[in-house]
């Protein structure tokens, strides 16, 4: 089964200031590659995600995630974060019918 | 469409008490699985089922079952609550384009606690 691992579990920036999350996986065969945001006290919602092409995606909201074959990543970036990015962040691998997630970020954009 | 819908939004129960979580979805989609959410531990799967009839375990199983006797719903079963089992739990669906599964879409939680 396929893992996803997450760093720096707690990012506090400013307002304007870029962001850039890290999202590694480990498996062997074939992944579609998504991130997903969690407003407080809401469900999942999809910001981008790859299956396949162009390793640039982009995403709602001004997010774009790159995924990078050889090092098993798809790392999330967004130029310049409002306050209204204050979320959690989770990296998720779907591979062999099994969409698995990662241990999440949690963003705070301080006004 | 409704999308995924989950019930009941809110639930306590006692230990040791049986309770089942309902999950529907009205788009005709094949992957259903649901995932409890803990905090610092991110979604962790517990059952998925690729279709009517066929299941398969997640990543943390142990303490519920899952059928799938149609396609629009999957119901997860607590058979005997544990405080362990405390969490919010998330159902989710997917379909399948051209053989490339896509995005999963979410129901809205159901956050349970065993006392």
């Amino acid at each position: 089964a396929q893992s996803v691992s997450q760093h720096n579990h707690h990012v506090i920036l400013s307002e304007a200031a870029s962001l850039e999350l890290g999202c590694n996986y480990s498996y062997g065969g074939t992944v579609n590659l998504f991130w997903y945001v969690q407003y407080p006290g809401q469900h999942l919602q999809l910001l981008l995600k790859y299956f396949s092409g162009d390793p640039l995606v982009k995403g709602i909201k001004g997010f774009e995630a790159e995924f990078i074959k050889s090092k098993f990543s798809f790392n999330l970036r967004k130029p310049s974060v409002q306050w209204s990015d204050t979320a959690e962040y989770f990296c998720a691998v779907k591979g062999n019918n099994r969409l698995a997630f990662g241990k999440g970020n949690q963003v705070v954009v301080i006004p | 469409n409704a999308g995924v819908t989950q019930t009941p939004k809110f639930q306590v129960l006692k230990t040791g008490q049986s309770m089942t979580l309902q999950c529907a979805q009205d788009m005709n989609h094949e992957y259903m699985s649901w995932y409890r959410q803990d905090p610092g531990m991110g979604l962790r799967l517990i059952h998925y089922s690729v279709g009517a009839g066929i299941t398969d375990q997640g990543e943390v199983p142990n303490g519920y079952n899952v059928s799938r006797s149609t396609t629009e719903d999957f119901p997860l079963r607590l058979l005997s609550a544990a405080p362990s089992q405390t969490s919010v739990y998330f159902c989710a669906s997917s379909y399948s384009t051209k053989g490339v599964n896509t995005e999963a879409f979410f129901g809205q939680g159901t956050r349970l606690t065993v006392v």
